[in-house]
């Protein structure tokens, strides 16, 4: 079935870079949404479409991709951006709307 | 301001029934469509079901698929999730969430704060 995976957890130093990736067939096809989610909270849109930002979302926040990836990329990563992240596509075979496995963000 | 509250969660029994409910305001309800998404205790997102903005087509995961009816009443500005044969498995916090279509590309952009369904004997 198709899926869409993170890898778990990955770790930065505070004012450094992190790149999380999402790989999944339906990437191929559709852009990756990125979405925030800090403990106790709904979940918050950070990256829409080919590397869009909400209004209020820092510009350190970013994303792109190749084939079958997708990253999103925290340049000069802040205290408060420690969470979990989940990106999200469509998807045109089986389920039509797929969640990330989730990665959590540790700021050092 | 653009809100979705949820409401209708609570603790059942399995096998029993529960409607949730969506109120949506400060947006034009009927021209977006509505999604579902849930999130079991410690565990990550997981898509429920979405609903046209008119209604007129709806799609569910499979693992409520045959138990769920999404619908909504544009009217009333509000999204329904009739979930039926509940399992312990459906314990999770709902979220109704709004999605944004566009030419390229689909989004959820709003999210409720979400409402707890816990399924225990």
């Amino acid at each position: 079935s198709s899926e869409l995976t993170q890898d778990p957890a990955v770790s930065v130093a505070l004012g450094q870079t992190v790149r999380i990736t999402c790989q999944g067939h339906s990437l191929r096809s559709f852009y990756a949404n990125w979405f925030q989610q800090r403990p106790g909270q709904a979940p918050v849109l950070v990256i829409y479409g080919k590397n869009n930002r909400p209004s209020g979302i820092p510009d350190r926040f970013s994303g792109s991709s190749s084939g079958d990836t997708a990253s999103l990329t925290i340049t000069g990563a802040q205290a408060e951006d420690e969470a979990d992240y989940y990106c999200n596509s469509r998807d045109n075979s089986g389920i039509p709307y797929l969640f990330g496995t989730g990665t959590k963000v540790t700021v050092l | 301001q653009v809100q979705l509250v949820e409401s209708g969660g609570g603790v059942v029994q399995p096998g029993r029934s529960l409607r949730l409910s969506c109120a949506a305001s400060g947006f034009t309800f009927g021209n977006y469509g509505m999604h579902w998404v849930r999130q079991a205790p410690g565990k990550g997102l997981e898509w429920v079901a979405v609903i046209w903005h008119d209604g007129s087509n709806q799609y569910y995961g499979d693992s409520v698929k045959g138990r769920c009816t999404i619908s909504r009443d544009n009217s009333k500005n509000t999204l329904y999730l009739q979930m039926n044969s509940l399992r312990v498995e459906d314990t999770a916090m709902y979220y109704c969430a709004r999605e944004v279509t566009r030419p390229d590309y689909y989004y959820i952009d709003v999210w409720g704060k979400g409402t707890t369904v816990t399924v225990s004997s």
